[in-house]
């Protein structure tokens, strides 16, 4: 069965300092792979995704993913973080296809200090 | 043009009762998929509609059923309610058989008493 864990439930960085959020993942061949940010009280806004070919991903709002097969990871970075940013970022996995049916991970929440 | 949109934005409910909550896809799309995300927890998938039937579906109870209308709107009803279904319920459409993702919803807040 697929399963995504995300080990780091809270982080905190400093404005302007990078950030790198983890995800792996359970699945037999290449999952697509999706980050998702949720702001208080919203729904998801998808950063980015991964289906195949770069392993090097960008996304919106700066972000960037890679994918590393032998680590069966899919780690969110950005350089320089933003107040802006604080929020809950989810990962999740759609099995080998696009077929809507999300398994998400159960999610990191960013505070960003001043 | 609208995304994604849902109705009620907030509920409150008795144990033992029914609710319907309401989505209306992306213009475009034609699939509706729900998700219940408790407090402090990722989106957990409920059930995806497409062609007005359900396509999959999660591991939630019989209790958790839909709808899907021609002109793709679906409905969510969830029967004999518990504590333990106060969540967002987020709603998610997204074009079948495209390589395009899935667009969110800002989701239904239900509170059960």
């Amino acid at each position: 069965a697929q399963s995504v864990t995300q080990p780091d439930i809270h982080i905190t960085v400093s404005e302007g300092a990078s950030l790198e959020l983890r995800c792996n993942y359970s699945y037999g061949a290449t999952p697509y792979l999706f980050w998702y940010v949720q702001s208080p009280g919203q729904g998801l806004q998808l950063l980015l995704k991964y289906f195949s070919g770069d392993t090097l991903v960008q996304g919106i709002k700066g972000f960037e993913a890679e994918f590393k097969r032998s680590q069966s990871s899919f780690n969110l970075r950005k350089p320089s973080v933003h107040w802006s940013d604080a929020a809950e970022y989810f990962c999740a996995v759609d099995g080998s296809s696009n077929t809507g049916k999300l398994i998400f991970g159960q999610g990191t929440t960013l505070q960003v200090k001043p | 043009d609208a995304g994604v949109t849902q109705s009620p934005t907030h509920l409150i409910k008795t144990r033992g009762q029914q609710v319907t909550l309401r989505c209306s896809p992306k213009s475009g799309h034609d699939t509706v998929s729900w998700y219940q995300q408790a407090l402090g927890q990722g989106p957990q998938f409920i059930f995806q509609y497409y062609e007005e039937e359900e396509r999959q579906r999660g591991n939630f109870p019989d209790r958790f059923s839909g709808h899907q209308f021609p002109n793709y709107s679906s409905e969510l009803n969830v029967n004999a309610l518990l504590l333990g279904d106060s969540a967002l319920y987020l709603c998610a459409s997204s074009r079948r058989d495209s390589q395009e993702t899935q667009y969110f919803g800002p989701g239904t807040r239900l509170l059960v008493l």
